[in-house]
């Protein structure tokens, strides 16, 4: 099976900050790593698929990045609604797994 | 909108045997692969299943490969989770989700709880 390992595990940011969170296959995946947003209590919402492209309706400081093994999720200027827990997932080879999750919090 | 709303969650004991439905609105059931996918309280997200839109490939997690199966009726709009031999680590909110085309997990619904305890 493949693997994602995402890091850091919590990340503690103010309004404003740029933030990055990376994810690394255990093997060469291509592009096919998805990221999505969790608030607490919600279900996950997808932001990012095929590395980086934006889901529709996904505000633009939103980015993604990376291809082979690493991967990274850009927030270029945190907003009140960012602080949550991000995932990666990578899906180029069944089972499809997710990283482990980054919590971002007020700093 | 895209609509998808899971029952069928509750209280199961070890061993036991439970069945999620996942009822869709919104979009064109019989063209969209589906997911299963899990969050065990405070925990991270698992992939659980994934069956084609017309339901001829079917894949599951190693965790419950053998126990689980999912299925999918396009004339009523649903799909389904059939889960046996229930474990106590199978507790978690069971999330129903479109395929985006690829493999990503594109709508979520807002899931239901599998409680496996004694």
């Amino acid at each position: 099976d493949i693997q994602m390992t995402q890091s850091p595990s919590t990340l503690s940011a103010s309004l404003g900050d740029r933030v990055t969170i990376t994810c690394r296959a255990s093997q060469s995946i291509n592009n096919w790593v998805a990221w999505y947003q969790q608030r607490p209590g919600k279900a996950p919402n997808l932001l990012i698929y095929k590395a980086s492209s934006l889901e529709s309706g996904v505000p633009s400081r939103f980015g993604g990045s990376g291809s082979g093994t690493e991967f990274t999720l850009t927030i270029t200027s945190l907003q009140p609604d960012d602080f949550a827990t991000y995932y990666c997932q990578q899906y180029h080879t069944y089972p499809w797994k997710f990283g482990q999750g980054t919590k971002v919090e007020i700093k | 909108q895209v609509q998808l709303v899971e029952s069928g969650g509750g209280v199961v004991q070890p061993g036991g045997s439970l069945r999620l439905s996942c009822a869709t609105s919104g979009f064109t059931f019989s063209t969209y692969g589906m997911h299963w996918a899990r969050q065990a309280p405070g925990k991270g997200l698992e992939w659980v299943a994934f069956i084609r839109y017309d339901g001829k490939d079917k894949y599951y997690a190693d965790s419950v490969k053998g126990r689980f199966t999912i299925s999918r009726d396009n004339s009523k709009n649903k799909q389904y989770l059939e889960m046996n031999s229930l474990r106590t680590e199978d507790t978690a909110v069971y999330y129903c989700a479109t395929d985006g085309g690829y493999g990503e997990l594109l709508q979520w619904g807002q899931g239901t709880l599998v409680t496996v305890s004694s």
